[in-house]
């Protein structure tokens, strides 16, 4: 059981590029999240999905885009990088969306990108 | 999901407790409160998680008053190693619209001191 795996961890893009964040869980969660977090500040919500072939935009979608055609893959496609989505990149997930004894949040690792 | 209020940074010194307290005037019946707790380069990772009164593990303590309005993580005798962000989620009760859409507030920026 690998939790929430993120890859790649480090990405150095240039202007203009595009690339995509994988995240995959093992848990067999319906929910699954894209955050940034910019340095020194909180979690910032990119996109959500509340199960497969359902997605919906959080706080910060412009410049992202996600699908979600399995219940276990959550990309993140980041189109015509910018400087300002340099940032470290965290994908979560959880069970369902009450909370019962157990249930909590589960994140990757994390995935670095700087955009030059 | 239930807005949070938290301080923004508390500082600490080796051996004392913290006490970190989350105001949530707008929380719902079925709403659970839980703490997170995030190091430098890492995801957040469970605390502890509560829905009344008091709640104890090995490594921290919730209590939470009879009105839900507010909640305070007891951190006992902190070393260095929790020097961290610490965020207060509310939410996940069946009638609350559970975990659709998970934002987290700017967290506690506890430092802890030699």
């Amino acid at each position: 059981n690998a939790g929430v795996t993120q890859t790649p961890k480090f990405r150095i893009l240039k202007i203009g590029q595009s690339m995509t964040l994988q995240c995959t869980q093992d848990m067999n969660h319906n929910y699954m999240y894209w955050y940034r977090q910019d340095p020194g500040m909180g979690l910032k919500l990119i996109y959500y999905s509340v199960g497969a072939g359902i997605t919906d935009k959080g706080e910060v979608p412009n410049g992202y885009n996600v699908s979600r055609s399995t219940t276990e893959d959550f990309p993140l496609r980041l189109e015509l990088a910018a400087p300002s989505q340099t940032s470290v990149y965290f994908c979560a997930s959880i069970r369902d969306r009450e909370f019962s004894s157990g249930n909590t949040i589960y994140f990757g690792e994390g995935s670095w990108l700087t955009v030059v | 999901l239930a807005k949070t209020t938290q301080p923004i940074s508390m500082d600490s010194y080796e051996g004392q407790e913290v006490n970190i307290t989350c105001s949530h005037n707008n929380i719902a019946t079925n709403d659970y409160i839980t703490w997170y707790q995030q190091f430098p380069s890492q995801g957040p990772r469970f605390i502890i998680q509560g829905y009344k009164t008091k709640v104890t593990n090995e490594v921290a303590s919730l209590f939470i008053p009879a009105d839900r309005k507010s909640s305070t993580l007891s951190l006992p005798r902190v070393s260095l190693s929790d020097t961290a962000v610490y965020y207060c989620l509310v939410g996940g009760g069946p009638f609350s619209g559970g975990y659709n859409k998970l934002i987290f507030g700017a967290g506690t920026r506890l430092a802890v001191h030699p």
